[in-house]
């Protein structure tokens, strides 16, 4: 069944090394979303993209931070430099704007930095 | 204006009892308030979800219950298994952006 895959699921690093997570959305979704969880700070949207363009990256720190859909089946989101206070787990969830307002969550990637 | 208030933080009931978590809100634009449910290691999967036109909506065991003049809706469990064992966060939404704001989660355990 169609599901929104996450790679890598694990991620350990130094600090200071430059960090890419990749998201295949559902085939067809044309919105796509990063998400950042915490113990602390619970779900926090970090950009959303729709027919892969951005639409909102305000939830992200922009000096480290970006996002970004090279094309409708891959949105990458990298750090660079990674700091400790970035391990987190990151969600990707996808969705068909206009349609149902469901949100489809990939299963994350625990990012742990040192 | 844009939190979502949600409560209790953690709750541990017995099997077959009926724990409720709570939702408030100040935006009187959110139009579309879903229920996520969360086990460990694992995405938010979508639950169920209301809009403000009903009050009260079910899918099979689970039930929300909407109150759109004080602001509020909840989730309530029915017949609570241990399987239900889980984070359940609440969120809302104004439909058309798409955008989500969601609550702080709620850490559910049900004693076998």
């Amino acid at each position: 069944d169609a599901r929104v895959t996450q790679t890598p699921r694990h991620k350990v690093t130094e600090m200071g090394q430059e960090v890419t997570m990749r998201c295949q959305p559902i085939l067809g979704h044309n919105t796509v979303f990063w998400y950042r969880q915490t113990m602390m700070q619970g779900l926090e949207l970090l950009a959303y993209f729709r027919n892969r363009a951005p639409l909102d990256d305000s939830g992200m720190p922009k000096d480290r931070f970006s996002a970004e859909m090279p094309d409708a089946t891959l949105a990458t989101l990298k750090i660079q430099p990674s700091e400790p206070r970035d391990s987190a787990v990151y969600f990707c969830a996808s969705g068909v704007a206009g349609s149902t307002d469901t949100q489809y969550f990939g299963p994350g990637t625990r990012l742990t930095v040192l | 204006q844009q939190q979502v208030k949600q409560s209790p933080q953690s709750l541990i009931v017995q099997k077959g009892g009926i724990p409720i978590i709570n939702c408030a809100y100040e935006n009187t634009a959110f139009d579309y308030f879903p229920w996520y449910q969360q086990f460990p290691g694992k995405g938010p999967a979508l639950l169920i979800a209301i809009r403000p036109d009903v009050s009260e909506k079910k899918e099979g065991r689970f039930t929300i219950s909407f109150n759109k003049s004080a602001k509020q809706f909840s989730l309530h469990i029915m017949d609570s298994q241990p399987g239900d064992s889980a984070t359940y966060f609440c969120a809302a939404s104004i439909s058309g952006t798409y955008k989500y704001i969601f609550g702080t989660g709620t850490r559910l355990k049900v004693l076998a």
